[in-house]
């Protein structure tokens, strides 16, 4: 019944390393989003797909990789990890309407980094 | 200067007073404004949006507007502990992308 759900919930692992997260959605929406919500709660975009294809990509490092194989799937791949990627990642998913819609928000996804 | 500005707070009020949580934004092409509510360690949830200038009621929500002074605001009539959140005020200049405040910290006290 989950309308959004991401996994892992939690996720620790080494400086280096590579890490996944994966997002999906059950409402039907067109559009997807990965935001980042860091330690001061400012909650950022990182990126935006509609049917698939990327829209917003906000200079997020090239380490950061999106990857939509569907519109109801938006992962999210983080190659190199660094002490500064600890944050907490949330999955969105709307519709897409010229004046903006409603995002729902997955669980998110508090990546720490040691 | 942020493209959304909240004051971070913490902004204390008693149970059963108003609320009034206020957000700026640079942007004069915005179009519209949505405010979210986030509890702690939970993914933010949407309250309200508005779209033209002027007040919009949703029961104890009121969201009001005036794209002159690029100005947005929430009150929170009859406050309840269980109000007590982080209220994000958001916006969407068109489309695919909607920019967060940091959001302010509310407090109610019982």
């Amino acid at each position: 019944d989950t309308a959004v759900s991401q996994t892992p919930k939690y996720l620790v692992t080494q400086m280096g390393n590579d890490k996944s997260i994966k997002c999906e959605q059950n409402l039907g929406h067109d559009t997807m989003y990965w935001y980042k919500q860091d330690s001061k709660k400012f909650l950022k975009i990182m990126f935006s797909y509609n049917n698939k294809e990327l829209i917003i990509n906000e200079t997020v490092p090239n380490r950061f990789s999106p990857k939509s194989p569907d519109k109801a799937h938006l992962n999210l791949h983080i190659n190199s990890l660094e002490l500064g990627d600890s944050a907490v990642y949330f999955c969105a998913s709307s519709h897409y309407d010229r004046l903006g819609a409603e995002a729902f928000f997955g669980q998110g996804t508090r990546l720490t980094v040691v | 200067q942020k493209e959304v500005e909240q004051n971070s707070g913490p902004l204390s009020v008693p149970e059963g007073a108003i609320a009034s949580l206020n957000c700026t934004y640079s942007d004069r092409g915005s179009q519209s404004f949505f405010w979210y509510r986030q509890y702690s360690g939970k993914s933010p949830e949407l309250i309200m949006f508005i779209y033209s200038n002027g007040d919009k009621e949703d029961g104890r929500f009121t969201a009001q507007l005036n794209k002159a002074s690029q100005y947005v605001s929430l009150l929170i009539r009859d406050s309840q502990p269980s109000d007590s959140a982080t209220y994000l005020c958001a916006l969407n200049t068109g489309g695919f992308k909607t920019i967060f405040g940091a959001g302010t910290r509310l407090f109610v006290k019982a």
